[in-house]
């Protein structure tokens, strides 16, 4: 059965740090990659895709991938307390999304 | 404009019962899908939909049904309903089917007792 792993974390990190999220999947064939932040409560929110090897900067978001790893991750730069969510790593595969199970970041002020 | 819109939002409904759920994209997207997601556990896809045909189906039972509509919008339809089948119910959007960029309703919160 195709996978897509997160740790679940809690991960805490300091107001101001590199919060650092990471991802595998097992679909050698998946073209594209997804991250979602989800508050608790409410509905996934789209935060990067990426579909090809490298990084992908948008703001305080880095996305990088390495489909010969088959490994996603997601940066976060001067993490602010509103960063303080689970984040939902998903992948493209046969023709359908799959997601992890989420990882909790929280902020510590 | 307006994002994905799902109703209802919450539903508290008894064992073997019927459930109806809607959804309606965001204006422009032709696709829809639809993801059941429990506390602690990534949404899991149920079925994709697009032009009103269906074009992908997750692992869940024949009780699970869904339809398009020619304005994009869909149902999904839950019967005999078991207690397990208590979670938030997504709805997402695409322009198009190939187009995997989703972008998600609110969410209908269903509860079975």
């Amino acid at each position: 059965q195709k996978e897509v792993e997160q740790n679940s974390g809690p991960l805490s990190v300091p107001e101001g740090a590199i919060a650092s999220l990471n991802c595998t999947y097992s679909d050698r064939v998946s073209q594209s990659f997804f991250w979602y932040r989800q508050y608790s409560g409410k509905s996934p929110e789209l935060i990067m895709s990426i579909y090809s090897n490298g990084d992908k900067e948008d703001g305080r978001f880095t996305a990088q991938l390495n489909k010969a790893s088959q490994y996603v991750s997601l940066l976060i730069r001067d993490s602010q307390p509103s960063d303080s969510a689970t984040y939902l790593c998903a992948a493209e595969t046969d023709d359908k999304i799959i997601f992890g199970k989420g990882t909790r970041l929280h902020i510590l002020p | 404009d307006a994002g994905v819109t799902q109703s209802p939002t919450h539903l508290i409904k008894t064992r073997g019962q019927h459930v109806t759920l809607r959804c309606s994209p965001i204006s422009g997207h032709k696709s829809v899908s639809w993801y059941q997601q429990v506390l602690g556990q990534g949404p899991q896809f149920i079925f994709q939909y697009y032009e009103k045909e269906e074009r992908g189906r997750g692992n869940f039972p024949d009780r699970f049904s869904a339809r398009q509509f020619p304005n994009y919008s869909s149902e999904l339809n839950v019967n005999a309903l078991l207690l397990g089948d208590s979670a938030l119910y997504l709805c997402a959007s695409s322009l198009e089917w190939a187009d995997n960029e989703q972008f998600f309703g609110p969410g209908t919160r269903l509860t079975v007792l």
